[in-house]
């Protein structure tokens, strides 16, 4: 079974660009999250789909951050524009329903943001 | 809200012998999950173990069993046997409803 995907892994821009991370949960899961890892810290949730839906974006800085999971399977993430303090790994999880059983979510490989 | 704390930011442990990770918890609510998560330095977070609130005995998986002990709101990760590929970051975290929240982790260097 393949795992969950994303891309870029890595990514290099200026201050003030934007920049696109992108996707692909495990199949068939419903539930799919973002989360934002700053170094030396744990896991930060940034956004949670349910299907097509956001269940909590309580944490998205939303004057610069937007995500969106339009047909309930892949999903991207968007700054704009970045600045300094965005530099971070973006992970990528997905679990097979948030409102099921222990629901564990499973990671992809994260895309490492540096922000100059 | 709810806080997980891991005291610990590194530990040390001779191959083969057993190590234990702290966390302890805060919430307010009956009903949570509790994970931990191992992150090597290549940065994928691997599911480990799982305990649920309403479990009555502390969840295994092979070498890691996690020691649960709700009242004082604690559930350490102990490792049996430690391999040189533990060596990693391990998360402890915790689901209180639909939420998701991480401790700041320990890391674990074991040494031959």
């Amino acid at each position: 079974e393949a795992g969950v995907a994303q891309s870029p892994r890595y990514k290099i821009i200026e201050k003030r660009q934007s920049v696109a991370f992108w996707c692909n949960p495990i199949s068939g899961h419903a539930t799919l999250y973002w989360y934002q890892q700053i170094l030396g810290q744990g896991p930060k949730l940034l956004i949670q789909f349910q299907n097509n839906g956001v269940v909590d974006d309580s944490q998205l800085p939303k004057d610069r951050f937007s995500a969106e999971r339009l047909k309930g399977v892949d999903s991207t993430l968007k700054i704009q524009p970045a600045k300094l303090e965005d530099s971070a790994v973006y992970l990528c999880a997905s679990s097979l329903n948030l409102l099921k059983g222990t629901d564990t979510q499973y990671f992809g490989p994260g895309t490492r943001l540096t922000v100059l | 809200a709810q806080k997980i704390t891991q005291t610990q930011p590194g530990m040390f442990v001779q191959e083969k012998e057993a190590v234990t990770l702290d966390c302890t918890y805060d919430t307010s609510d009956q009903s949570y999950g509790l994970f931990w998560y191992k992150q090597p330095s290549s940065g994928e977070m691997i599911f480990l173990i799982y305990q649920g609130s309403y479990d009555e005995q502390n969840a295994t998986e092979g070498r890691y069993s996690l020691n649960f002990q709700k009242a004082r709101k604690s559930a350490n990760l102990v490792i049996s046997a430690s391999q040189l590929g533990d060596s990693a970051m391990y998360f402890c975290a915790m689901r209180e409803g639909h939420g998701m929240r991480f401790g700041a982790g320990t890391r674990l260097t074991v040494k031959p």
